[in-house]
């Protein structure tokens, strides 16, 4: 089975701070995700990335950047935290970009005060 | 831009009702259709379709896709408590690129005893 790990599942931080969320997968695959959901907004994309090392914004990219310097870990950095980013973060991973169901990690709820 | 609508947004039915989720789509380049079922952790898969009227099947889960009218239907037969979750639906658009997924908000759903 896939599994998407990420490292925190409730993280709390002040206003201002630098925030790390961490994604690893153990299936080899080339796409990884990170999605932020909210009440009565559904799944929006903040970023993705298809290879090492490339990176592609989503719907929501202000405020976050990405990094992913190996294939299996896809990094989610919140430069300064800020009260409307609290929120589910999801990561999510596929094998390819055509016909293959994202599989997702199990969130951080992350809380910004 | 892509549009995934879901209805309804939530829905409170008794153990033992039967369910029907409703998706409707308007997108360019369709490729799939997924629906996902999340419960407090993140989403899991439930079924892919890519063809009009062929029925995918899983236990009390059943799924369908109209081409024509741009909608999907998620039915659950003989519910149970265990199936209270939000359902998603996901377009997975051709194209290329790893931002193929565009999801709907979801349908909460609430199974009393």
């Amino acid at each position: 089975d896939v599994k998407v790990t990420q490292s925190s599942r409730y993280l709390v931080k002040r206003t201002g701070e630098k925030v790390f969320l961490e994604c690893v997968q153990d299936m080899d695959h080339e796409n990884m995700f990170w999605y932020r959901q909210d009440p009565g907004l559904g799944l929006r994309l903040i970023y993705f990335s298809y290879d090492v090392k490339m990176k592609e914004k989503g719907d929501i990219p202000e405020g976050y950047s990405v990094s992913r310097e190996k294939k299996e870990r896809f990094s989610l950095i919140l430069e300064s935290a800020s009260t409307n980013q609290t929120s589910m973060y999801l990561c999510a991973s596929s094998p390819d970009s055509y016909n293959s169901p994202l599989h997702f990690g199990n969130g951080t709820r992350l809380t910004v005060t | 831009e892509d549009k995934v609508v879901q209805s309804p947004l939530s829905l409170v039915v008794h153990e033992g009702d039967t369910v029907t989720l409703n998706c409707s789509y308007e997108v360019t380049n369709f490729r799939s259709l997924l629906w996902y079922k999340q419960e407090k952790k993140a989403p899991t898969f439930l079924f892919m379709l890519t063809s009009s009227g062929i029925e995918k099947k899983s236990g009390r889960l059943s799924s369908i896709l109209d081409k024509k009218e741009l909608f999907s239907i998620l039915n659950i037969t003989a519910t149970q408590t265990g199936d209270s979750a939000i359902y998603l639906c996901a377009h997975l658009h051709s194209g290329g690129g790893a931002d193929g997924l565009t999801f709907g908000k979801g349908t909460h759903l609430i199974i009393q005893p």
